[in-house]
Formats: C-alpha cells, structure tokens, sequence
C-alpha cells in the first residue's frame, strides 16, 4: 500500500522568499514521486517527478525536489516565490517501474500563497 | 501541447439528467485511464480504473451503476454520471499512462447540478 502526507494545507510566504511544501510518503515498493499544480478549476500540471537516478531533481518554473529515502520525503522547493506561484500543490506517489496499470495516491494538497 | 483532453470543461445540468464525460489521449494509445473526483479544496479521490476492452475496476465506495465508465477504444474513455444529483456536484479528472511511468491528466471537467 502507497500513502503521501503532506504537512500543512496552507503556507504563505513572501514574494521573493524560500518556497517548502513538505511531503512524505509510504511505499511498499521503490516509490516514483510527483508534484503536480493545480490552479483555479484547472487539472494537474506536472511540475517535476523523481523515478530513479539522481534524488535532486529539477522541474519547471525553478521547482526542485530532493527524494530522500532515509527519511521518506520529497520535499519541494524553489528559491525564490513569485506571484504566479499560488496555487494548490499535490504531492504523488506511483508503483515504481511498469506501474502503467496503477494509479496516482495523493496527498492532500498544500495551498500556496504568495504575498507581495 | 495537452496529450490529454477532457470534454466537456464545464457542464451544468438539471437533477435527474445523465451527463457525459469524455477522455481522449491525443498522441498515444492507453490501455488503462483513470477517473478522479475532486470535492472543493480537497484532494483527488481515485474513482476507478478504465482498462480498454473490458469492464473498469471501481473503487470502494463508487457506485458502479451510477458512473458508468466505457472505455471502447485506445485513446477513449467516458464517464457517464447517471441520474445526477446535486451531491454529484464535483471536479472530474481523468488520467492515461503515456508508458513512460508519468501519468498525464485531463483539464478537469467541472459538473453542477441544480
């Protein structure tokens, strides 16, 4: 069984600051972990995912992640918020490799807001 | 460019009406999509699992009868939500494995009932 927990619903940070979403997860398989954005009554934009390899990985709009099993996480990060960035961030956790068949679980969403 | 497409983005319709939802791949062919269901300021809930050719595997608690799920070709999958009620109410997301180990998903389809 797969689960994700995201700690905090909400976070609000300043323009220009440090931007964490923290996310943990639960597998009983060598995990592939995602983090998707959702804006205002849109689907999921995929910003970055972590299959194997290297555990930093970068994405989209200056997004990184960093998975580390030892602790179970993939937080996400970005050095410095702009405006554009508030939205609702999901964290998910897949089956690993050949997982075709099976579905995303998610978290429960952390919402960003960014504060000029 | 989208690989996924939902249809329709918006839909509002009366209580006791059905109300179908389309999921196309756009470039590839998928065995397997998956539905969602957001409610407001909440997480996406696995619905079920639409697999080409057969029947589409519910999850716990989904009434089968009810969201009807006909997935009749590679790049097609449709949610009928039957004799919908206001409950019924949601954000509907589908989702196709591009074989690559990423899922790419739909737009969203928001459905009112009034």
């Amino acid at each position: 069984a797969q689960s994700v927990t995201q700690l905090g619903s909400h976070v609000s940070v300043s323009e220009g600051a440090l931007v964490l979403l923290r996310c943990n997860y639960s597998s009983s398989v060598p995990p592939y972990l995602f983090w998707y954005v959702q804006y205002p009554n849109q689907g999921l934009q995929l910003l970055l995912k972590y299959t194997t390899g290297a555990t930093l990985v970068k994405g989209i709009n200056g997004f990184e992640a960093e998975f580390k099993k030892s602790e179970t996480s993939f937080h996400l990060t970005k050095p410095s918020a702009h405006m554009s960035d508030a939205a609702e961030y999901f964290c998910a956790v897949g089956g690993g490799f050949n997982s075709g068949n099976t579905p995303l679980v998610f978290g429960k969403g952390t919402r960003l807001s960014v504060i000029a | 460019g989208a690989v996924v497409s939902q249809h329709p983005s918006w839909v509002i319709c009366k209580s006791g009406t059905s109300v179908k939802i389309e999921c196309r791949s756009l470039d590839f062919q998928a065995t397997t999509m998956f539905w969602y269901r957001q409610f407001p300021k909440q997480s996406l809930m696995l619905m079920a699992t639409s697999n080409e050719g057969s029947k589409a595997t519910y999850e716990q608690g989904v009434e089968k009868d009810k969201f009807l799920i006909n997935h009749a070709s590679l790049t097609l999958s449709t949610l009928t939500v039957t004799s919908a009620h206001p409950e019924d109410s949601s954000f509907y997301i589908c989702s196709a494995n591009k074989n690559t180990g990423e899922l790419f998903f739909g737009e969203g389809s928001r459905l009112t009932v009034l």
